[in-house]
């Protein structure tokens, strides 16, 4: 069984300043883990995905994370926040042979000026 | 584009009503899936099929029942309606265990 473990459900960061949102996840078999970012009012939107390649992951809108197997973590950042990252982040796990996707509780950004 | 849709984006519904929440996708998945999703918990997984006919429990089904009649299709019922059942409800599909495609949601409305 997969599961991701998401702390501090709001995080609070200045515009400009580092954006860092930690994931460990728990996996019996070698996992594929994924960052969705859901805007207010929207749907869910797939930001990044780690599937065993390289351990540095780039996404989408200036993010990556990366894959610490010793660390059992996933943790996403982005140098310089910008007012429209506010928004839900979630962390997500799967694993091979298992089409079950868990996701973490989310962490609400929040952008301020 | 692969495309997921639910039948509709927001219901209200009595408490004790059955209640039918349909997913679409057209890619030919075999996986689907169904979501809640409440602040604070994250999504968590009510139900998924992985062919016709077939389903299984996620990690909230009580209340709940699902149908798969065809590959395309894969419909959430609530028979009786409660007012925590009260969400958002995600649909999503899937061609195996690294990519899924989620709709835009259903947010249900229990009086």
């Amino acid at each position: 069984a997969q599961s991701v473990t998401q702390l501090g459900s709001h995080v609070s960061v200045s515009e400009g300043a580092l954006v860092l949102l930690r994931c460990n996840y728990s996996s019996s078999v070698p996992p594929y883990l994924f960052w969705y970012v859901q805007y207010p009012n929207q749907g869910l939107q797939l930001l990044l995905k780690y599937t065993s390649a390289a351990t540095l992951v780039k996404g989408i809108n200036g993010f990556e994370a990366e894959f610490k197997k010793s660390e059992t973590s996933f943790h996403l950042t982005k140098p310089s926040a910008h007012m429209s990252d506010a928004a839900e982040y979630f962390c997500a796990v799967s694993g091979w042979g298992n089409n079950r996707l868990a996701f973490g509780k989310g962490n609400q950004v929040v952008v301020i000026p | 584009d692969v495309k997921v849709t639910q039948s509709s984006r927001y219901l209200v519904k009595r408490t004790g009503e059955k209640v039918f929440l349909e997913c679409v996708q057209d890619m030919d998945h075999e996986n689907m899936f169904w979501y809640r999703q409440d602040p604070g918990l994250g999504l968590r997984l009510i139900y998924f099929s992985y062919d016709v006919k077939m389903k299984e429990k996620g990690d909230i089904p009580e209340g709940y029942s699902v149908s798969r009649e065809k590959k395309e299709r894969f419909s959430l019922i609530l028979e009786s309606a409660s007012t925590n059942q009260t969400s958002m409800y995600l649909c999503a599909s899937s061609p195996g265990t690294s990519l899924w495609f989620f709709g835009p949601g259903t947010r249900l409305t229990v009086l």
